[in-house]
């Protein structure tokens, strides 16, 4: 079964500063994965998705991920945080049982704090 | 176009009763999940329908159902409603079922507290 694990579930950066948040993936198969967002009181916002391809993923507000075969990593990152972006984060994989399917598997979660 | 929308947003049942809610996806979406998120369990997977089946399902009681009918909306049910069933639910839409890596889109949620 596809698992997802989320290190450090605060992290805090001052603005302007580099944001990584550190998602590691469990597939047997070779993985979709995704990042999203969730702003208080609001639900999920996509910020970027690996399918197939390029390993470099760039998403929206100025977030990328790299996928890493190797390392069973999905690290996402941002040159210089904004305020805006103090959030709560999720990475997840795709699980797909019978080979189709929209299931996702989400880690804990981290949230974002960004100090002025 | 519209994103996912869910009704109602918030709402307060007592221990026993049953509640349903309501999702419509994403116009042309033909997928619709359903996922549970609490501050202890996290975000889990409840059930996927698609053209009104039931395709996958997780690991929750059978007091957890749903449907999805012609025009695509789904609705979910909780009935004997307990304290632990308090958190909040998203509805998602995609627009297949066929392809594992689709965009999945969440609609705001359905905020249940239970007393």
């Amino acid at each position: 079964a596809q698992s997802v694990t989320q290190l450090g579930s605060h992290v805090s950066v001052s603005e302007g500063a580099l944001v990584l948040l550190r998602c590691n993936y469990s597939s047997s198969v070779p993985p979709y994965l995704f990042w999203y967002v969730q702003y208080p009181n609001q639900g999920l916002q996509l910020l970027l998705k690996y399918t197939t391809g390029a390993t470099l993923v760039k998403g929206i507000n100025g977030f990328e991920a790299e996928f890493k075969k190797s390392e069973t990593s999905f690290h996402l990152t941002k040159p210089s945080a904004h305020m805006s972006d103090a959030a709560e984060y999720f990475c997840a994989v795709s699980d797909f049982p019978g080979g189709y399917g929209n299931k996702l598997v989400f880690g804990a979660g981290t949230i974002l704090r960004v100090k002025s | 176009k519209a994103g996912v929308t869910q009704t109602p947003r918030y709402l307060i049942k007592t221990r026993g009763q049953q509640v349903t809610l309501s999702c419509s996806p994403i116009s042309g979406h033909r997928s619709v999940s359903w996922y549970q998120q609490t501050p202890g369990q996290g975000l889990q997977f409840l059930f996927e329908y698609f053209s009104e089946t039931q395709r996958n399902k997780g690991n929750f009681p059978g007091r957890f159902s749903g449907r999805q009918f012609s025009n695509s909306r789904s609705e979910m049910n909780v009935s004997t409603l307990e304290l632990g069933d308090s958190a909040l639910y998203l509805c998602a839409s995609s627009l297949s079922q066929g392809l594992p890596g689709n965009t999945i889109y969440f609609g705001e949620g359905s905020w249940l507290t239970v007393v």
